[in-house]
């Protein structure tokens, strides 16, 4: 079992829709982040979260941090095939200083 | 483009080899991480280095080891490679070490490849 569950695994939408990612644990986390990784390239910061109920907007995207910091959602308005690729979010535990966990990752296909 | 480099980008090497990934993080970066992503284990974190000095392990196999020199510069050491060991190897850098869980954002570089046959 992974300490940060995301889903769905897998997200297969048309172009100008919504989608909404999940990223879930029954840890504390003291600060999320959220990457985007394309195929044979290394991950790529979107955004950090830091304090519990905290939502921040990157243009389409949303990014909310739970209030008891133990979950994320990234939601995507109006997708486009440029959001293709796969999103990733990556806690940080106090105790384990800056030591990131790695949710498993989505999928997200934008069809034209 | 992150700032972190990171060569060889490919490595076709067979069992029993050993192998040296060299990265060399983002200019004023003093922590250096490295991570493997495979298909079915996603990204999983190895080993961290502060300013010289070991930080962090994470599930880093003993025939892997890792040092970061004077100039910041870090490398990976893969020995007696097995095909298991076939996959992506990112290093990432930040400013700080992160203690108390301070969480400094991590960028990462473009990876190796590494094919073991």
């Amino acid at each position: 079992t992974q300490l940060l569950e995301q889903s769905p695994q897998f997200l297969s939408i048309q172009e100008g829709e919504n989608l909404t990612v999940y990223c879930n644990s029954s840890s504390v986390f003291s600060s999320l982040q959220w990457y985007r990784q394309e195929p044979g390239e290394g991950p790529v910061l979107l955004v950090t979260v830091v304090t519990g109920g905290e939502v921040k907007k990157l243009k389409r995207l949303t990014f909310q941090f739970g209030d008891a910091r133990k979950d994320s959602s990234l939601h995507i308005t109006a997708a486009q095939p440029g959001d293709t690729g796969l999103y990733l979010c990556a806690g940080a535990l106090k105790a384990a200083g800056n030591k990131l966990t790695f949710g498993g990752g989505t999928r997200v296909l934008v069809k034209p | 483009d992150s700032g972190v480099t990171q060569t060889p980008k490919h490595l076709i090497t067979a069992t029993g080899q050993r192998v040296t990934l060299r990265c060399s993080p983002r200019s004023g970066d003093l922590s250096v991480y490295w991570y493997q992503q495979s298909l079915d284990q996603g990204l999983q974190f190895l080993i961290q280095y502060y300013n010289g000095e070991e930080r962090a392990k994470g599930n880093i196999l003993e025939r892997f080891s890792a040092q970061q020199f004077p100039d910041l510069h870090s490398e990976l050491n893969l020995s007696s490679l097995e095909l298991g060991d076939s996959a992506l190897y990112f290093c990432a850098s930040s400013v700080g070490s992160g203690g108390q869980g301070i969480a400094y954002e991590q960028y990462f570089g473009p990876g190796t490849r590494l094919t073991v046959t």
